[in-house]
């Protein structure tokens, strides 16, 4: 079992839905949990990153952190076509040492 | 916010070369950089802890003779693929940490647009 679990989609929603993206994990230490956004042939470009736990949100991105379930979230409000990319969840622990681990990305196409 | 900047963001060179890449920390210190290694339709691959004033760190199965590290100052950090073949074409990505500790983002990463190389 992968540390970090993301279904790599394709997910296809028309434009002005909400998107839900969503990874669990098994790794009850993780403590930092972040978002990035990836156009192809681009690095990836951080959305996101909640440490610890909770809710926190930044215009149409929200993102819910849910230890207890060992499940996070990332939700895309009025979605547009230029959100249309790959979208990677990381975790890592803390201390400076820690390394991030990814989920393998979810692709997201946001059609007109 | 922090930026990470990477030169060139695009090569092509012929096989038994050495390429370099460069990643640049603008308007902040980066410590410790990571280079990471991506192929198509797949998640990023560690390849190496990049540390200023020390040896870099190697991922497990990543050849230290063949991806040579420097950290030479607290802003750069380069990338050599040495005697390149076509099996080390790749997408190329450096990054650092945004923060310092706690809710800052010690551990959250922010990074370079990436250097695509091709090997012929």
């Amino acid at each position: 079992q992968k540390e970090v679990e993301q279904d790599p989609g394709p997910l296809s929603v028309p434009e002005g839905a909400i998107v839900s993206l969503n990874c669990t994990y098994s790794n009850s230490a993780f403590q930092y949990f972040m978002w990035y956004r990836q156009y192809s042939r681009k690095g990836p470009e951080l959305l996101m990153y909640t440490y610890s736990s909770g809710n926190k949100e930044d215009g149409r991105f929200t993102a819910q952190v849910d230890k207890s379930s060992k499940y996070i979230s990332l939700f895309i409000r009025d979605s547009q076509p230029s959100d249309s990319a790959t979208y990677l969840c990381a975790m890592s622990y803390t201390g400076t040492a820690s390394k991030l681990t990814f989920g393998t990305g979810t692709r997201l196409q946001v059609t007109l | 916010g922090a930026v990470v900047s990477q030169h060139p963001s695009w090569v092509i060179c012929k096989s038994g070369t050495s390429v370099k890449i460069e990643c640049r920390s603008l308007d902040f210190q980066a410590t410790t950089m990571f280079w990471y290694r991506q192929f198509p339709k797949q998640s990023l691959m560690l390849m190496a802890t990049s540390n200023e004033g020390s040896k870099a760190t190697y991922e497990q199965g990543v050849e230290k003779d063949k991806f040579l590290i420097n950290h030479a100052s607290l802003t750069l950090s380069t990338l050599t693929v040495t005697s390149a073949h076509p099996e080390d074409s790749s997408f190329y990505i450096c990054s650092a940490r945004l923060g310092t500790g706690g809710a800052s983002g010690a551990n959250v990463l922010t990074f370079g647009a990436g250097s695509r190389l091709t090997v012929l």
